[in-house]
């Protein structure tokens, strides 16, 4: 069974530039998440997917971060105007229906530097 | 709001002795999940072991146990016989069962190092 990917796994911009990152969770799985990991903290969720709606956004920072899923699969995670503390791992998890005991399977991130 | 604290920045063992990591959390709940994940140097997350609150006895999972003190609000694993392929961040999750409110709250994690 194929895992999560995620892409591209390195990204460099600068401040203010936009930047945008793919995720393909495990086939067949409903519901995607998008977590922000930055340097020597744990993930935090920046929203999360039931098939194309959001169930849970109240973290995104709506301002400068969109997200969708449009077909139900596969999704994009953008970020426009990037700031400096951006600078993080973007992890992409996905799991079979998003019931509370199901395992979130995890994807390898995109790691971004803002400079 | 549910918090997670994971007071070991960092932990070391011998390989094939027995190290124990510590979490605490916080919650006002009478039922949820607890989780602990591994995160390797190569970054992928992978579920190492998970127990639900009501459960009084503890999980375990071949070499990775829990002791789960719910009054106390304690969930630690400990991981016997050590092996070098044990070394990677562990991070403790707590999970609300509040319907359609199911994100995980992580801790900041404890960096494992497995000495041979």
């Amino acid at each position: 069974e194929a895992g999560v990917a995620q892409s591209p796994r390195y990204k460099i911009i600068e401040k203010r530039q936009s930047v945008a990152f793919w995720c393909n969770p495990i086939s067949g799985h409903a519901t995607l998440y998008w977590y922000q990991q930055i340097l020597g903290q744990g993930p935090k969720l920046l929203i999360q997917f039931q098939n194309n709606g959001v169930v849970d956004d109240s973290q995104l920072p709506k301002d400068r971060f969109s997200a969708e899923r449009l077909k139900g699969v596969d999704s994009t995670l953008k970020i426009q105007p990037a700031k400096l503390e951006d600078s993080a791992v973007y992890l992409c998890a996905s799991s079979w229906k998003g019931l509370v005991q199901e395992t979130q399977y995890f994807g390898p991130g995109t790691r971004l530097l803002v400079l | 709001a549910q918090t997670v604290t994971q007071s070991q920045p960092e932990m070391s063992v011998q390989e094939a002795e027995t190290v124990t990591l510590s979490c605490t959390y916080d919650t006002s709940e009478s039922d949820y999940y607890l989780f602990w994940y591994k995160q390797p140097p190569s970054r992928q997350m992978i579920l190492v072991i998970r127990q639900e609150a009501y459960k009084q006895q503890n999980a375990t999972e071949n070499r990775f146990s829990v002791n789960f003190q719910k009054a106390a609000k304690s969930f630690s694993l400990k991981i016997s016989d050590s092996q070098l392929g044990d070394a990677a961040m562990y991070f403790c999750a707590y999970r609300s069962i509040t319907q359609g409110n199911y994100k995980l709250t992580f801790g900041k994690g404890t960096l494992l190092t497995v000495n041979p």
